[in-house]
């Protein structure tokens, strides 16, 4: 089945940095990479997804980036706000392990002021 | 209000008892899952359904049972077979499996 993993796994930014936060993935056939936002005692939330048929997404301060040949993609947050501050997840599922969502491990952001 | 219901959001339980997590989603998602959070290792699915009447074994599956009667609701058993039950445990569903998954608000569960 597909694995995930997400480094680091703690993450410590000033406020205005950028952070980036990298996954990589198994199963080839995998071919949708969320991302999600999970804030303290709140349930996980969809920030920005990538397909494997795009190499570069963004919205606003928020990017992602895929490279289906080294199998890894990356979460990008520029000018970064204390708001940002949360765990986020990676993700991957396609026509392999039965399409089921398979999350990495998590990375709990810090921005300090 | 439209979404997906997770209850109770605490629930304590005395070893070697079964309990069951309700989630309920009024989206039309054909597919639902169950994951587990423990501290430093994300989100592990526990079950998964693409439609109903029909489920599958996620990673974690041992020690847990589901059904999927319903298009709309999900429930999960934890039976005393799992070893260690105490956990936060998350509900999802989507449009299918290979589309953004909406979550309950969770269930912090506690085995004493």
């Amino acid at each position: 089945g597909e694995n995930v993993e997400q480094h680091p796994s703690t993450l410590s930014v000033q406020e205005g940095d950028s952070a980036v936060i990298k996954c990589t993935y198994s199963d080839s056939a995998s071919n949708y990479f969320p991302w999600y936002k999970q804030e303290l005692g709140k349930r996980p939330q969809l920030i920005i997804d990538i397909r494997s048929n795009v190499g570069e997404k963004k919205d606003q301060r928020i990017a992602v980036t895929l490279n289906k040949t080294a199998k890894h993609f990356s979460l990008h947050i520029t000018e970064t706000q204390p708001e940002d501050s949360a765990v986020y997840f990676c993700a991957a599922s396609g026509a392999g392990g039965g399409n089921k969502l398979t999350f990495g491990t998590g990375t709990q952001l810090k921005v300090e002021l | 209000d439209g979404g997906i219901t997770q209850s109770p959001k605490y629930l304590f339980r005395k070893e070697g008892q079964n309990v069951t997590l309700s989630c309920e989603q009024n989206l039309n998602h054909d597919a639902m899952y169950w994951y587990r959070q423990d501290p430093g290792q994300g989100l592990r699915l526990i079950y998964y359904s693409q439609i109903v009447n029909d489920f599958q074994k996620g990673d974690i599956a041992e020690g847990y049972s589901v059904s999927r009667e319903k298009k709309e609701s999900f429930p999960l058993t934890v039976t005393s077979a799992q070893k260690n039950p105490t956990a936060f445990y998350l509900c999802a569903s989507s449009i299918n499996l290979n589309t953004e998954a909406f979550f309950g608000q969770g269930t912090r569960l506690t085995v004493v």
